[in-house]
């Protein structure tokens, strides 16, 4: 199977603009969560998708969202970009019972000038 | 409150030498789940191990092994006869029972293998 992918990789922005990730689960795989890294405040959960229906949220402002299609395929926005999000942003798919395994894909590097 | 330490932030072996990587986790929940998974610079969070609350059944596979004790609220992680390949950065995380999808990240401990 393949595993998760997450376009693009890499992103260069500048204050003031909006951005949009996408993220393609393993197949079969229903759960998507984002997780934003950084150097500072670690690993940080954003929130996490199941059919289409946001189930979780993490302590984020609103400018970040995301939504999820039918297909299970996920994308996060940030609105209003500020030079604290700059950070490698990782999602994840798992089944989506309790508990199950996520599987990360390789980021997407967002540096915002 | 950090729901997970890992209060090593770096070691550093000579390749063979065994690793042992400590997780402390604080949870109200009887229900939960905690994971490993290993950072190499390329950025991606690869899976290594997960268990559940219920089962403190300590297991070998390969070269990892665990140890989950409740008592203590400890999940440690080791790897024998450490290899280059092995360096990276290791995380500990768990996932409370009703807390969907959200893993819970401790800081980290980078591992530094040397030929």
């Amino acid at each position: 199977k393949a595993g998760v992918t997450q376009t693009p990789r890499y992103l260069i922005k500048t204050r003031g603009q909006q951005v949009t990730l996408s993220c393609s689960p393993i197949s079969g795989h229903r759960s998507v969560s984002w997780y934003q890294q950084t150097p500072g405040q670690g690993l940080q959960f954003l929130f996490e998708y199941f059919s289409e229906t946001q189930r979780n949220k993490g302590n984020f402002p609103g400018r970040f969202s995301g939504r999820q299609f039918s297909n299970s395929r996920s994308e996060m926005n940030v609105s209003t970009l500020e030079l604290g999000d700059s950070a490698l942003y990782l999602c994840a798919s798992s089944l989506g019972t309790r508990g199950e395994t996520q599987y990360f894909g390789p980021g997407t590097r967002l540096l915002v000038l | 409150a950090q729901k997970v330490t890992q209060a090593q932030t770096e070691i550093s072996v000579v390749e063979k030498e065994d690793v042992t990587l400590d997780c402390v986790y604080e949870t109200r929940d009887t229900t939960y789940y905690l994971f490993w998974y290993k950072q190499p610079p390329s950025g991606e969070l690869v899976f290594l191990i997960r268990r559940n609350s219920f089962d403190e059944q300590n297991e070998i596979s390969g070269r990892y092994s665990w140890n989950f004790q409740k008592s203590t609220s400890s999940f440690n992680f080791t790897i024998t006869a450490s290899q280059v390949v092995d360096s990276a950065v290791y995380f500990c995380a768990i996932e409370e029972a009703d807390s969907w999808g959200k893993l819970q990240f401790g800081a980290g401990t980078q591992v530094v293998v040397t030929p």
